[in-house]
């Protein structure tokens, strides 16, 4: 099994350009989340999913975009990138809903200019 | 909405000695989990607690879930360089959230 895989690793954007974070899973996880780490500030949930075509939003989800049209995928789109959204990007997945260890992927580091 | 709040924020230890990171939540948790995150790296699953007053051992690592089910604590025991990173707690928010501290980062001196 792969895990998580998240792709880019690195990316960097001039603002207001789009782009869409790639997030897969091979474990069959139903929960699926993304989250993003800034110094000091820890892990701030952006959007998450309880399952295929259902998603919801998290402590910051203003400026993305998410959609689940399968179990194994969870991409992120940045519709116009602000230099606000300069940090690491985590996904993570779950086989349940809140209780159960979350497998993150590797992170995407973003920088907007 | 449920805030988790994590103490200290940073902690430099000589090698050796011991390091504890306190969690504590604005409203009761069902259960806590740890994490913890290498330099570098991603957050990696340490352990889940349950039950009220539970505690847990993995090696020189000891987590305890208070009687109110708000608190937490990760105490480990004559830290080593390995030891080095950000350890994170993290708890069931409101809907189908998981609420995470911000953190303790733990450097150790050798």
């Amino acid at each position: 099994n792969a895990g998580v895989t998240q792709t880019p690793k690195f990316q960097v954007l001039k603002t207001g350009q789009s782009m869409t974070l790639q997030c897969a899973q091979d474990m069959n996880h139903e929960y699926m989340s993304w989250y993003r780490q800034d110094p000091g500030m820890g892990l701030r949930l952006i959007h998450y999913s309880v399952g295929a075509g259902i998603t919801d939003q998290g402590e910051v989800p203003n400026g993305y975009n998410v959609s689940r049209s399968t179990t194994e995928d969870f991409p992120l789109r940045l519709l116009s990138a602000a230099p606000s959204q300069t940090s690491v990007y985590f996904c993570a997945s779950s086989y349940g809903v809140r209780g159960d260890e979350q497998f993150f992927g590797p992170g995407t580091r973003l920088t907007v200019l | 909405g449920q805030q988790v709040m994590q103490i200290p924020q940073y902690q430099h230890v000589q090698e050796g000695e011991d390091f504890t990171t306190y969690c504590n939540s604005s409203t009761t948790l069902s259960n806590i989990q740890w994490y913890k995150q290498r330099p570098g790296g991603h957050p990696v699953f340490l352990i889940q607690l349950v039950k009220s007053g539970e505690v847990k051992k993995q090696k020189r690592l000891t987590f305890q879930f208070g009687e109110a089910k708000k608190n937490s604590s990760l105490h480990i025991t004559a830290t080593q360089t390995t030891d080095v990173g950000t350890y994170f707690c993290a708890g069931p928010g409101d809907g189908n959230k998981l609420v995470f501290g911000a953190g303790t980062i733990l450097r150790v001196k050798s």
